[in-house]
């Protein structure tokens, strides 16, 4: 099956500067990677995704980028902000779809 | 966010006792999956169902079974509870296409 690995496990930055969250995947019929963002006690929420066929997706501060040759996938969030402190995981879905496979989050702290 | 409920909230629960958590939803999706989060270990699949019919064995299946009662309800029980299976637990629900996951509030479930 998938295997997915995400790194660091844990990350700090100062207010402003940007963070990047890096995963490797295994399967190369995974066509979809979503990343997740949960607060603490609340529930993972979708942030951004990204399919197979697109190398780089943007939404205001956070991006995502897609190498399909070296099965990794980044986020990276610019102009970090406190409440953007969070745990984010990322996640492969195979060509099947039948599953997600997630990482095992990044604890991301944002120093004011 | 109402759209997938979970019940209880939380748990406390004596080992070798059953126990039975509930997931209904209102997006109108067939797929429903359980989760169980640990820290460090991110979210690992228990059960997945893809419609009334079809209950699927995750990753970590054993200790716990499932029940599709209809489109909108997948319930986890453990069967006989033991400590190790302290953790957060999430039911999940998506599309016919695996994407777009949403999570439920989680039910943090501790075995004493």
């Amino acid at each position: 099956g998938e295997n997915v690995e995400q790194h660091p496990s844990t990350l700090s930055v100062q207010e402003g500067d940007s963070a990047v969250i890096k995963c490797t995947y295994s399967d190369s019929a995974s066509n979809y990677f979503p990343w997740y963002k949960q607060e603490l006690g609340k529930r993972p929420q979708l942030i951004i995704d990204i399919r197979s066929n697109v190398g780089e997706k943007k939404d205001q501060r956070i991006a995502v980028t897609l190498n399909k040759t070296a099965k990794h996938f980044s986020l990276h969030i610019t102009e970090t902000q406190p409440e953007d402190s969070a745990v984010y995981f990322c996640a492969a879905s195979p060509g099947t779809g039948n599953q997600f496979y997630f990482g095992t989050g990044t604890s991301l702290t944002v120093i004011p | 966010d109402a759209d997938v409920t979970q019940t209880p909230r939380n748990r406390i629960t004596k080992t070798g006792k059953r126990i039975m958590l509930e997931c209904s939803q209102t997006k109108g999706h067939d797929r429903m999956y359980w989760y169980r989060q640990d820290p460090g270990l991110g979210l690992r699949l228990i059960y997945y169902s893809f419609d009334v019919k079809d209950i699927n064995k995750g990753e970590i299946s054993d200790g716990y079974s499932v029940s599709r009662q209809a489109q909108a309800k997948f319930s986890l029980s453990l069967e006989s509870a033991i400590p190790n299976q302290t953790a957060l637990y999430f039911c999940a629900t998506s599309d016919s296409w695996g994407q777009g996951y949403t999570f439920g509030s989680g039910t943090r479930l501790t075995v004493v």
